[in-house]
């Protein structure tokens, strides 16, 4: 079984600075990973997602996250947001051999202050 | 193109009553998935078509729960009967090959009172 744990449910920030939402996994076997975000009374977007490769992925709207398989960790971050950037974040992992299976976060909600 | 497509946006129904959530997934996609969201337990996979045929229900909650794929653009989920513990946000999903990006719909919000 695998599971995602996001681990900051809120994350408040001011408008350009930098943030980094955390994202742990834990899996038995080797994995996808992706983060998705849902702006309010949205559906969920694709932001970015590793499949193999290079362990630094870049996304849309400036975000990009890093696979560190030691630290089973997939970390976004952007270097400067904007009040746009207001949303919810979930982290969301899937095993080989199983790979429509998405496990999600509980989400972290980003709130870009003035 | 048009994305994937939920109705109704939202709903309140009286418990013990029948609730219908329609998809229709983007063209081509042959895996469609349907989600719940809840405060309490996150996003949930629900059930999970191939080519149109169901491979994975484990998800689903119980028997009241049921969803059909009857062709290629069409998936219901129905609740019968409703409950107020089934009131989330329920999302149906759709990729071109399973493992492929996942595309959400905007979600149908139910409420059962």
């Amino acid at each position: 079984a695998q599971s995602v744990t996001q681990l900051d449910s809120q994350v408040p920030v001011f408008e350009e600075a930098p943030v980094e939402l955390r994202c742990n996994y834990s899996s038995s076997v080797s994995v996808y990973l992706f983060w998705y975000v849902q702006y309010p009374n949205q559906g969920l977007q694709l932001l970015l997602k590793y499949l193999s490769g290079s362990t630094l992925v870049k996304g849309i709207n400036g975000f990009e996250a890093e696979f560190n398989k030691s630290q089973t960790s997939f970390h976004l971050r952007k270097p400067s947001v904007h009040i746009s950037d207001t949303a919810e974040y979930f982290c969301a992992v899937s095993q080989f051999g199983s790979n429509y299976k998405l496990t999600f976060g509980k989400g972290t909600l980003l709130t870009v202050n003035p | 193109d048009a994305g994937v497509i939920q109705s109704p946006r939202h709903e309140v129904t009286e418990m013990g009553q029948e609730v219908t959530l329609r998809c229709k997934p983007i063209s081509g996609h042959n895996s469609l998935f349907w989600y719940r969201q809840t405060m309490m337990r996150g996003l949930e996979l629900l059930i999970y078509f191939n080519n149109n045929v169901p491979i994975d229900d484990s998800g689903m909650p119980e028997d009241r729960f049921s969803a059909k794929m009857p062709n290629a653009s069409f998936s219901t989920l129905k609740i019968q009967p409703s409950e107020p513990r089934d009131s989330a946000v329920y999302f149906c999903a759709s990729s071109l090959e399973a493992g492929n990006t996942i595309y959400f719909g905007e979600g149908s919000w139910l409420t059962v009172v």
